[in-house]
């Protein structure tokens, strides 16, 4: 039972493609989040959402836009790829939503690996 | 702006012996802190997370200390085993924060 579940795992495309990549998860948690792990293995923040609404927007090109269509979804697409978008990309969820002190531990999913050629 | 620091950034350890991965953080402003583990091409596990007012937590062989004063956390990994190999991440989360990750500690451990 795959508690945050990524697709694809693997994606390769041409510089200037569109692509999307789906996040579900079925742990009935509010919060979802896009994390960029780049090739220095370096995790940061991109996007969160908290009930389908956006709460964290870092300093991210507005090529990337997340789409929530229901809180148990945060899907990521990407237009006009580049070379520096390859990354690993990771979805995550947790209980509690930003801005709130309680008890919140956050679940992963497996990663997609996104090469730009 | 909060910075998290992970030292070492690789250890290389025989089997057996008890380590201490060492995480610093610049604000100690948090909520909590997470440590995960990440398998070579893998995606995060969550190993244990500390509320701001705890002082530690256990799970296994696994022990995390928080001193929020200071900025800085442990995890004790006790009798250490091939298989613990993997690289260790340090994540703090703050008010209006998502998570601010080290950039991890890549633990070795050979039979």
């Amino acid at each position: 039972d795959t508690a945050v579940s990524q697709t694809p795992k693997y994606l390769v495309t041409q510089m200037g493609n569109d692509k999307s990549i789906k996040c579900e998860q079925n742990l009935g948690h509010d919060t979802m989040y896009w994390y960029k792990q780049d090739s220095k293995k370096f995790l940061k923040i991109m996007f969160s959402y908290n009930n389908k609404e956006l709460i964290i927007n870092e300093t991210v090109p507005n090529r990337f836009s997340p789409k929530s269509p229901d809180k148990a979804h945060l899907n990521l697409h990407i237009n006009s790829l580049e070379l520096g978008d390859s990354a690993v990309y990771f979805c995550a969820s947790s209980q509690v939503p930003i801005g709130l002190a309680g008890y919140n531990e956050q679940f992963f999913g497996p990663g997609t690996r996104l090469t730009v050629l | 702006k909060q910075e998290v620091t992970q030292i070492p950034a690789a250890l290389s350890v025989p089997e057996g012996e008890n380590l201490v991965l060492n995480c610093s953080f610049t604000d100690s402003a948090i909520y909590n802190l997470q440590w995960f583990r990440q398998d070579p091409g893998k995606g995060l596990t969550s190993l244990l997370l500390i509320q701001s007012s705890q002082r530690e937590q256990t799970s296994g062989r696994l022990n995390a200390s928080l001193d929020k004063s200071s900025g800085r956390s442990t995890l004790y990994i006790a009798a250490s085993q091939p298989g613990d190999s993997a690289t260790y991440l340090c994540a703090v989360r703050q008010a209006g924060t998502a998570l601010i990750f080290g950039k991890g500690t890549t633990l070795s451990v050979s039979s």
